[in-house]
């Protein structure tokens, strides 16, 4: 159960879009598309953005959006706003029948 | 509206137990699968245990396989960590988390609790 990669950190002005990649195996990110992605303020519990690699629950933003290739998920936020501002995990469905998260990505708007 | 309230955290020995639970409120409990997720002070989210919304299939990440027993009441609403045999690196802030709904599978999570600590230390 090794936790999926991502980058520690990205950035964007306030406008811009950007993209959070998650990268894991055909165990889990590539072969299954139980991919979710999670936003995290300080001190906050996580808050659900995307589902099933692309489906966003009711009440989170359309400048949230999530894809698929291969054994890499990505997650692209457009428009960036200063509450953007967060911590975001992906998670993905494993063979293993478990649930393995990314290490984290810290997004900080300039 | 939707509410999970954990309960049950604080300071234990090593070696020692620990029970946690997740008061749920707001929807049908007994039609959803919950998960539990752990979160080490400083550090990103863990994968704890999941249970069905039956209480018929339950898994474990590795690091606690054979430690800790997730379990739940649907009569009271209520989700369980029965946490066994704890170590130092159990500590952290555990949160209950419902399945998402509009899912074919349990493996994302739409609604968390506050969450609640446990400090493992001698």
């Amino acid at each position: 159960q090794s936790a999926l990669t991502q980058p520690a950190s990205v950035s964007g002005s306030p406008g811009q879009s950007i993209t959070i990649s998650c990268t894991g195996t055909s165990s889990d990110v590539g072969g299954y598309n139980y991919v979710s992605w999670y936003q995290q303020h300080p001190g906050k519990a996580p808050k659900l953005m995307i589902y099933d690699v692309s489906n966003r629950p009711s009440g989170v933003s359309n400048r949230f959006s999530g894809s698929k290739s291969g054994n890499t998920a990505s997650l692209t936020i457009s428009g960036l706003q200063s509450e953007d501002e967060a911590d975001y995990y992906c998670g993905s469905y494993t063979r293993s029948t478990t649930l393995v998260f990314g290490g984290g990505t810290k997004l900080t708007v300039l | 509206q939707v509410q999970l309230v954990e309960s049950g955290g604080g300071v234990v020995q090593p070696g020692r137990s620990l029970r946690l639970s997740c008061a749920a409120s707001g929807f049908i409990f007994s039609n959803y699968g919950m998960h539990w997720v752990r979160q080490a002070p400083g550090k990103g989210l863990e994968w704890v245990a999941v249970i069905w919304y039956d209480g018929s299939n339950k898994y474990y990440a590795d690091s606690v396989k054979g430690r800790f027993t997730i379990s739940r009441d649907n009569s009271k609403n209520t989700v369980f960590l029965q946490m066994d045999s704890l170590r130092a690196e159990d500590t952290a802030v555990y949160y209950c988390a419902r399945r998402v709904s509009g899912s074919s599978a349990p493996w994302a999570a739409d609604y968390w609790g506050q969450g609640t600590l446990v400090t493992v230390s001698s």
